[in-house]
């Protein structure tokens, strides 16, 4: 089936610093990819749709200027998160859609993990 | 708007045991119904979904779900659980095939010797 890969899986950063976490659709081209936040023992909060080649859409309450999405190939979306803060310390994942599959079926990333210091 | 509600927060269920996980929609049209397991630190794997058609969806790993469209339910179902079971279980809804989802809060679904 699809993947979809996420990089880091881990990162530690100092606050005030920026971080940047990849999605990448490993053998599929995804023209829109998805940016969700998951608190502990929570469940997926949708923080963006990511559009290639356009800016992202974000949901309300989610600061552009704070978490940076650029979607600039088909198989490749990222997510910096900018002046990062000990707030900002939660699960990322990311999704992309097999549209040319046909499934309908969104796939996930493993997850990437940010603890800001 | 579109919500699920998970109404357990956690399960135990002895290994070997059957399951069901309990899951309510709100939507006003046909829904685009799935669940999801993750397990610690984890991404999400699906396990199975419903677009249409047969109401009783057979997934991955033993599991099945019926989607009542009169109780906006979406139970998830197993007839008997294996320790490796054990993880969080969501149930989410989309309004069309490709859109983005609305996820419950989840079920931690704990299994016993």
């Amino acid at each position: 089936g699809a993947v979809v890969s996420q990089h880091p899986s881990w990162v530690i950063c100092k606050s005030g610093t920026s971080v940047k976490i990849e999605c990448r659709s490993l053998d599929f081209q995804a023209t829109t990819m998805f940016w969700y936040r998951q608190f502990p023992k929570q469940s997926l909060m949708l923080m963006a749709t990511s559009n290639e080649g356009s800016k992202a859409t974000y949901e309300q309450g989610v600061e552009k200027d704070k978490f940076l999405i650029n979607h600039a190939s088909l198989t490749l979306s990222t997510l910096t998160v900018t002046s990062a803060h000990p707030e900002d310390s939660s699960f990322y994942i990311c999704s992309a859609s097999d549209v040319g599959g046909n499934t309908g079926e969104l796939f996930f990333g493993e997850g990437s993990r940010l603890t800001v210091l | 708007a579109q919500s699920v509600t998970q109404p357990d927060i956690h399960i135990t269920v002895s290994e070997g045991a059957s399951l069901e996980l309990r899951c309510n929609y709100s939507y006003g049209a046909t829904p685009y119904l799935f669940w999801y397991v993750q397990s610690p630190g984890q991404g999400l794997q699906l396990l199975l979904k419903y677009f249409s058609g047969d109401t009783l969806v057979q997934g991955i790993k033993g599991f099945e779900a019926e989607f009542k469209r009169s109780q906006s339910s979406f139970n998830l179902r197993k007839p008997s659980v294996h320790w490796s079971d054990a993880a969080e279980y969501f149930c989410a809804v989309g309004d069309k095939r490709y859109s983005t989802l609305t996820f419950g809060k989840g079920t931690m679904l704990l299994v016993s010797p």
